[in-house]
């Protein structure tokens, strides 16, 4: 158990609606990581937060989005869903990002659009 | 433009012998590299770490080795154990920016009893 709690573990949906996907950090880490899995590209960085500020983007589209929480929670929200979205999303966290230590997974999101 | 390479998407080894996993990177910023190990239906979890001011760390049967100057990590797991029948990621990050990882491929390990 790596302490990183995501919710919920399967969502299943069709194109066009929203989905929220979210995640509870380890305790004591402040920065909270997100990246999808699909099957021809591996696990992909989408997004980072820092202690609830934005600290670095990856590949994420416009249609997707997130925010950290003043608990540190944070959640990942897809909007316009397309059925190149299935996928698995998993949220890592961290003490600092500065410092040289391991991002901490939870068990993902399997997302399947319809 | 894929930066951290696995090259090899699987390997079987003999129970109890050493199991060698390879991995190459393009990005000469990288300087914290991690293996991950991950189970279906399980989220990656952490195995070893190995910053770039070392080139070797050990963890017990695991043991990671850097070549800076070939760009190059390996992960040694001696003896082998059916338990370590798994996908191994190799991941790489720069600690300047974000600390964000780049993902290998994976390369599935199957222990053969």
């Amino acid at each position: 158990d790596s302490g990183v709690t995501q919710t919920p573990k399967h969502l299943i949906t069709a194109t066009g609606q929203r989905v929220t996907l979210r995640c509870s950090p380890r305790s004591g880490d402040l920065s909270v990581y997100w990246y999808q899995q699909s099957l021809d590209q591996g696990l992909q960085f989408l997004i980072q937060y820092y202690n609830g500020e934005e600290r670095a983007k990856g590949n994420i589209l416009e249609r997707f989005s997130a925010q950290q929480f003043p608990d540190l929670h944070s959640e990942l929200n897809l909007s316009s869903l397309e059925l190149g979205d299935s996928a698995l999303y998993f949220c890592a966290s961290s003490v600092d990002p500065g410092l040289s230590q391991p991002q901490h997974f939870g068990d993902g999101t399997r997302l399947s659009i319809l | 433009d894929q930066q951290v390479k696995q090259n090899s998407p699987s390997l079987s080894v003999q129970e109890g012998r050493i199991s060698i996993l390879n991995c190459d990177y393009t990005n000469s910023m990288f300087d914290y590299f991690l293996w991950y190990k991950k189970y279906p239906a399980e989220g990656p979890t952490f195995l070893i770490s190995i910053s770039s001011i070392k080139d070797k760390n050990e963890d017990g049967r695991f043991t990671v080795f850097l070549n800076k100057s070939a760009k190059h990590l390996s992960l040694h797991i001696v003896p082998s154990q059916p338990g370590d029948s798994a996908v191994y990621f190799c991941a790489a990050s720069a600690r300047r920016g974000a600390q964000k990882l780049v993902f290998g491929q994976g390369t599935r390990l199957t222990i053969n009893p």
